[in-house]
């Protein structure tokens, strides 16, 4: 069973306009949850995380909103950049396991 | 070295044949992940190791997939008698401590089995 699901496996952004990628779950005991970016050929990085106690965490152009009454939680990126276009997972963790969607692919378009 | 380090990055093998990856963590990361993503899919856990104790080996597929971790440092994971489904990129992760938060990636070993 998928506990975490990123249900659009793309996306495409014109530059300086918002990218929102969407994240939803099944575990109301996750802890935090976490989102990671990742490059061709490269690992996943990690990018900003929120705790189960939250409901917004931001960093710069980065904010993930969570919103535990739906067990859902969203990236938002703005303004978007080229430098951007990644493959964004959402992860959510309880305890010392980590559970990842499928990830969305970001193009953001110059 | 300052990220974890993962070898080999590539590796091309026949099916049946046995498989060693290999994974480096980040000095005094005590926890080790080894995750596994194939083609259209996400990252799928395999198996979890914390300090001095006994591995969470709960996301191994089969038998034939087995891993240890030595000095609490370098970890192998070993595939015997390899299939074509095993074909993926393999992907070691290690944090500073098990549940902490965010995980250090390496870049992974992408395995494909002819």
């Amino acid at each position: 069973d998928q506990q975490v699901k990123q249900n659009s496996p793309s996306l495409s952004v014109q530059e300086g306009r918002i990218s929102i990628l969407n994240c939803d779950y099944t575990n109301s005991m996750f802890d935090y949850f976490l989102w990671y970016k990742k490059y061709p050929a490269e690992g996943p990085t990690f990018l900003i995380s929120i705790s189960s106690i939250k409901d917004k965490n931001e960093d710069g152009r980065f904010t993930v909103f969570l919103n535990k009454s739906a067990k859902h939680l969203s990236l938002h990126i703005v303004p978007s950049q080229p430098g951007d276009s990644a493959v964004y997972f959402c992860a959510a963790q309880t305890g010392n396991q980590f559970y990842f969607g499928t990830g969305t692919s970001l193009t953001v378009i110059p | 070295g300052a990220g974890v380090s993962q070898s080999p990055s590539n590796k091309v093998t026949e099916k049946g044949k046995d498989v060693e990856l290999r994974c480096d963590p980040i000095s005094g990361h005590t926890a080790l992940y080894w995750y596994r993503q194939s083609l259209g899919q996400g990252l799928e856990f395999l198996i979890y190791f914390q300090g001095n104790s006994a591995p969470d080996k709960s996301g191994l597929p089969s038998d034939r997939f087995s891993a240890e971790r030595t000095g609490g440092s370098v970890s192998t994971l070993t595939i015997q008698r390899t299939q074509q489904e095993d074909s993926a990129v393999y992907l070691c992760a290690s944090s500073i401590a098990g549940g902490a938060g965010e995980l250090f990636f390496g870049e992974g070993s992408r395995l494909t089995v002819l």
